[in-house]
């Protein structure tokens, strides 16, 4: 099955600064979502896009996707230290099913207060 | 409250002994899914299982069995068999296409 991929590895930033990461994937997706994992804990979604759109927002998140250079970005809007976090992207693949999301390695992002 | 939890938060094994993971859910989801997390990794797929009594293996099942006689419980067994056990177990239900996440257990076998 395939991954998506996120970069950077590492992110850290002021608080207050905007922070964005990507996610990238080499075949057709139905949907790709965001998730949120603080350190040791379980994983929590933040927004899910689907192959049609191009643009989502959710309070300070706005995901894009680019279905023809098989990308998304996430971007945080005036950061704060609680979103200090790994962000992961998961893809759905075209064929539907619930048979599991693929998760990339995850960004990690330091906010400095 | 509804939710999924796992138990427990840690748990240490000697190695040859089987352990198994326990994962509830009260969110009457059909779909509940077991992923397995190294460090600095993402979450690779171990099983998942889209309705009582059936389930299927993921991407990475060898060493592993489980079982789901109730909706609202799919445990985990990390056998001896598993070449290194030793990681980070998280439990995810879904009824559609965002999956919830139980807090994880951390494995650790010497």
């Amino acid at each position: 099955s395939q991954q998506g991929e996120e970069d950077p590895q590492a992110l850290s930033i002021q608080e207050g600064e905007n922070a964005t990461m990507n996610c990238s994937y080499k075949t057709s997706i139905n949907n790709l979502q965001w998730y949120r994992q603080n350190s040791g804990r379980g994983l929590v979604h933040l927004i899910l896009i689907r192959s049609n759109e191009r643009e989502k927002h959710s309070g300070r998140l706005r995901v894009t996707l680019d279905t023809s250079k098989k990308s998304s970005s996430l971007l945080i809007t005036a950061s704060r230290a609680a979103d200090t976090a790994s962000y992961f992207c998961a893809l759905r693949g075209s064929g539907g099913g619930a048979d599991g999301l693929t998760f990339g390695k995850g960004t990690h992002l330091i906010i400095q207060p | 409250d509804g939710g999924i939890t796992q138990s427990p938060k840690y748990l240490f094994r000697k190695e040859g002994q089987n352990v198994t993971l326990s994962c509830e859910q009260n969110l009457n989801h059909d779909a509940m899914y077991w992923y397995r997390q190294d460090p600095g990794q993402g979450l690779r797929l171990i099983y998942y299982s889209q309705i009582v009594n059936d389930f299927q293996k993921g991407d990475i099942a060898e060493g592993y069995s489980v079982s789901r006689e109730k909706k609202e419980s799919f445990p985990l067994t990390v056998t001896s068999a598993q070449k290194n056990p030793t990681a980070f177990y998280l439990c995810a239900s879904s009824a559609g296409n965002e999956q919830y996440f139980g807090p994880g257990t951390r494995l650790t076998v010497t």
